[in-house]
């Protein structure tokens, strides 16, 4: 498996404002996804972050509002931009080595109140 | 594209007894289906998975079958303990490497 690091690991925000999510992980890795999961619920993909280029982001969710940065192998960014209540949520980040397995290992969550 | 359906959303066992929680997906393309485990405040863990050329595969207490023809999975949990409570989350893999999920699963295990 792979070790991957979030921060912050929680938050509580203002209306309005914007958050930057971190994602270290110890070891390159071909795939890094974020993923949403709200109060109760189950995980939604928000976009696969692409080193070099432009996140490719699900039905739903834009690049304006979820900005996503991928400088490298081992590190991305995700940002909650302009923020209501509606975004509160856990932020996931999740990784895929580039063995083929399919394994996905997710990080431990970034949970954020939007008040 | 997949949709992963998933039950029951609550289960409460007794300690010792066996869980079994069930999924079904519509895409007949998808190949590879795993199991997580979020216990809270954490991340979903992975616990096990299985491909389509497989019909079970066991890890301990833990086992999943899989029916390809009738699209289900199943997880199965035996001798039950008080840490395995838990949500539980399967997962199809939808073709362009996209995990879909389920709905998940809240298990109890009582003492």
């Amino acid at each position: 498996s792979a070790v991957i690091s979030q921060k912050p690991s929680r938050d509580i925000c203002q209306r309005g404002t914007s958050l930057t999510i971190q994602c270290q992980v110890d070891s390159q890795v071909t795939m890094m996804f974020w993923y949403r999961q709200q109060p109760g619920q189950s995980l939604t993909l928000i976009a696969t972050a692409n080193q070099g280029s432009e996140a490719t982001y699900e039905s739903g969710f834009v690049i304006d509002k979820f900005p996503i940065s991928r400088p490298n192998l081992t590190f991305s960014t995700l940002t909650v931009s302009n923020m209501s209540p509606e975004d509160s949520s856990i932020y996931l980040c999740s990784v895929k080595r580039g063995d083929n397995t399919g394994e996905l290992f997710f990080g431990e969550g970034s949970r954020l109140t939007v008040l | 594209g997949e949709n992963v359906e998933q039950h029951p959303s609550t289960l409460s066992v007794q300690e010792g007894d066996s869980a079994v929680i069930k999924c079904t997906y519509s895409d007949s393309a998808s190949n590879y289906f795993p199991w997580y485990k979020q216990e809270l405040g954490k991340g979903p863990q992975l616990i096990i998975d299985i491909r389509s050329n497989v019909g079970e595969k066991k890890d301990q207490r833990i086992a999943v079958t899989l029916n390809k023809t009738a699209k289900h999975f199943s997880l199965h949990i035996t001798e039950t303990q008080p840490e395995d409570s838990a949500v539980y989350f399967c997962a199809g893999l939808e073709y362009g490497n996209k995990l879909v999920f389920g709905a998940g699963t809240i298990l109890r295990v009582k003492s």
